[in-house]
């Protein structure tokens, strides 16, 4: 089955440093993937989605993340954290069909708590 | 542009007692709409989804159930609240066609007394 995992369930950097956030997944066939980020008491906000074009995917806030079929996994990152992104970022997976397309669901990673410190 | 809305924002209930939650969508047609519940310490769970109106999946057995009446309006509910129900509650919807991305509703903060 299809599955998502997060290494690191806190992450702390200091302001203006590199943020990295893991996330492996499991599937035989790569599938789509996207990066959430939730701020307290916020529902989820889209930061990007890797849907098979480039591997490099660049999203908003500052953010990208690039998918690496070889290593499963999809790593988001920022090159110089800023106080505004604390939050609590997820990474999530839809499995691909046969023919290519979505199947429709998303499965989470149980997400990453980021801290920046002053 | 579409927006989903989501109320109560927050909501404080005694065990035993009913529940109606309410997400509605703006700007689209015959979206897949979703029910997530976030517990303190734990990631999202998908709760139902659906994909037409009347069409409800369930995901997870439990004391509650989802509904939807019209094609852009999904309400979750419930006939006796359990203290495990507490959570933050979010609601989502994505385009139909394509069941890519989903967008997030603001949640709703359930504590069940």
């Amino acid at each position: 089955a299809q599955s998502v995992t997060q290494l690191g369930s806190h992450v702390s950097v200091s302001e203006g440093a590199l943020v990295l956030l893991r996330c492996n997944y499991s599937s035989s066939v790569p599938p789509y993937l996207f990066w959430y980020v939730q701020y307290p008491n916020q529902g989820l906000q889209l930061l990007l989605k890797y849907t098979s074009a480039a591997t490099l995917v660049k999203g908003i806030n500052g953010f990208e993340a690039e998918f690496k079929k070889s290593e499963t996994s999809f790593h988001l990152t920022k090159p110089s954290a800023h106080m505004s992104d604390a939050a609590e970022y997820f990474c999530a997976v839809t499995p691909r069909g046969h023919y290519g397309g979505s199947q429709g669901n998303l499965i989470f990673g149980k997400g990453t708590k980021l801290s920046v410190k002053p | 542009s579409q927006t989903i809305h989501q109320w109560p924002a927050t909501l404080v209930q005694p065990v035993g007692s009913p529940l109606s939650l309410e997400c509605t969508v703006e700007g689209t047609s015959n979206p897949n709409l979703y029910w997530y519940r976030q517990a303190a310490g734990r990631g999202l769970q998908l709760l139902f989804y659906s994909v037409g109106i009347g069409q409800i999946s369930s995901e997870v057995p439990q004391n509650l159930s989802a509904s939807r009446p019209q094609d852009r309006q999904f309400i979750l509910s419930s006939k006796k609240l359990l203290l495990s129900d507490s959570g933050f509650y979010l609601c989502a919807w994505s385009v139909r066609q394509s069941g890519y991305e989903q967008y997030f509703g603001p949640g709703t903060r359930l504590t069940v007394t």
